[in-house]
């Protein structure tokens, strides 16, 4: 069965502390993204990595740095967290997928962790 | 400016009512996904559109994309509390270079409160 875990559900953190978010899967997906949650605006990417040791800026990078040292785990590094980075994060993961014959299932689909909600006070 | 737009932000409805959520690009999609979230979890993949006209359906939950493949709407059949929940698409946009690196860009979410 398909899993993706985080290391914590619930975290509350100091501004200026340096916050580490794990994501863990066990599906040898090559693409890991993170996300942030808050009310009215979605999700939001902040960063992706389609290969170990490799990293894309999403769209809201700032503030964030990420680490893919092995291709089941993905990192989320908030150097100095601040307030304004209070909200939940969530970590997916998909496939990289072949538009040939063979399938590992739907193309692109991303299974999501069950969240991280980061309180910075 | 969103590049998914969902509409509307929240919906309230009485059990066994049908309801539609919407979901508009301003550029032709390669792929919308929906997903449905429970408070404070991870999202749980409900279906997935790729071709123009496509409709699937599951349970009591259809998706449709257009011809044009920029719109698509979520609709519940005779609504139930177990609906309840956040409602998100996402959408693989290719970018100006024809690619998307399986990214998905999503929706602003659609709460949904069902009473019964």
């Amino acid at each position: 069965d398909v899993k993706v875990t985080q290391s914590s559900r619930y975290l509350v953190k100091r501004t200026g502390e340096k916050v580490f978010l794990e994501c863990v899967q066990d599906m040898d997906h090559e693409n890991m993204f993170w996300y942030r949650q808050d009310p009215g605006l979605g999700l939001r990417l902040i960063y992706f990595s389609y290969d170990v040791k490799m990293k894309e800026k999403g769209d809201i990078p700032e503030g964030y740095s990420v680490s893919r040292e092995k291709k089941e785990r993905f990192s989320l590094i908030l150097e100095s967290a601040s307030t304004n980075q209070t909200s939940m994060y969530l970590c997916a993961s998909s496939f990289l997928w072949d538009r040939g014959p063979r399938s590992r299932g739907n193309p692109y689909e991303q299974y999501f962790g069950p969240g991280t909600r980061l309180t910075v006070t | 400016s969103q590049e998914l737009e969902q509409s509307p932000q929240s919906l309230i409805v009485q059990e066994g009512k049908n309801l539609t959520i919407n979901c508009t690009s301003s550029k032709t999609l390669y792929g919308l996904y929906w997903y449905k979230q429970k408070y404070g979890e991870g999202l749980i993949f409900l279906m997935m559109l790729q071709k123009g006209g496509e409709e699937k359906s599951h349970e009591k939950i259809t998706a449709k994309l257009d011809e044009k493949k920029q719109q698509s709407s979520l609709h519940i059949t005779a609504s139930q509390p177990s609906h309840a929940g956040i409602y998100l698409c996402g959408a693989e946009i290719p970018n100006a270079g024809g690619t998307s690196y399986g990214k998905l860009t999503f929706g602003q979410g659609t709460i949904l409160t069902v009473h019964p």
